[in-house]
């Protein structure tokens, strides 16, 4: 499968902990983008990458979430000290250097207890 | 603010008709428009994609259609199929950004 794969697909946490998720994009992608989807909701940008350069980063990115692509290909978001409102689906996806076409992987369920 | 909406929250099709679910947007600065599927459990699968530049653009057994005039974004699905019951999303790209703006959804359920 040459997809968008994402590790862990569901992490249970309890409220305070760190979680650390990783995104491995499509190989020949330049760009990496991180979004997060609440029940009901539609998907929601976090941020995104190009190459190992992180270019925009949403609002919603508070200074407990911290995401990295050292080297330019697989991606990790970190949440430190989870809370409860943290509980969501994070989605990873990754699309070509024109940015059309951004294909997702499956996501990570994140439950914060 | 300015985000990317839809008409209908749901739509029941009988299996074999063809299903046409809508978006409006109200943000005349995007440029890129696609079309997601989303399974229960699932990350959002890409459709159909299309430009500003065109007016409709076709696959297979879907067709995007843009109205720029109206800011109306529509998916018609040809021959509507029981596989294709899901969560349906339309998300746009305002020129100059990477970032995609999702609207709520449409759920399809095909009634067999």
């Amino acid at each position: 499968d040459t997809g968008v794969s994402q590790d862990p697909r569901h992490k249970i946490t309890k409220r305070g902990q760190n979680v650390t998720f990783r995104c491995d994009p499509i190989s020949e992608h330049n760009r990496l983008y991180w979004y997060r989807q609440t029940l009901g909701q539609g998907p929601e940008f976090l941020t995104y990458f190009q190459n190992e350069a992180q270019l925009e980063k949403s609002r919603l990115l508070s200074d407990r979430f911290s995401a990295e692509r050292p080297k330019g290909s697989f991606s990790t978001l970190e949440i430190q000290r989870t809370e409860q409102g943290d509980s969501a689906m994070y989605l990873c996806a990754s699309s070509s250097i024109s940015g059309e076409g951004q294909f997702f992987g499956p996501g990570t369920r994140l439950t914060v207890l | 603010g300015e985000s990317v909406g839809l008409h209908l929250p749901t739509l029941s099709v009988q299996e074999g008709d063809n299903s046409i679910i809508n978006c409006a947007y109200s943000n005349s600065a995007s440029d890129y428009f696609i079309w997601y599927k989303q399974e229960s459990g699932k990350g959002p699968q890409f459709i159909i994609d299309i430009r500003s530049n065109m007016d409709k653009r076709q696959g297979q057994r879907v067709t995007v259609l843009l109205n720029k005039t109206v800011k109306h974004l529509s998916l018609q699905i040809a021959a509507t199929q029981p596989g294709d019951s899901a969560v349906y999303f339309c998300a746009e790209r305002r020129a100059g950004s990477y970032q995609l703006t999702f609207g709520k959804g449409t759920k399809l359920s095909v009634i067999p």
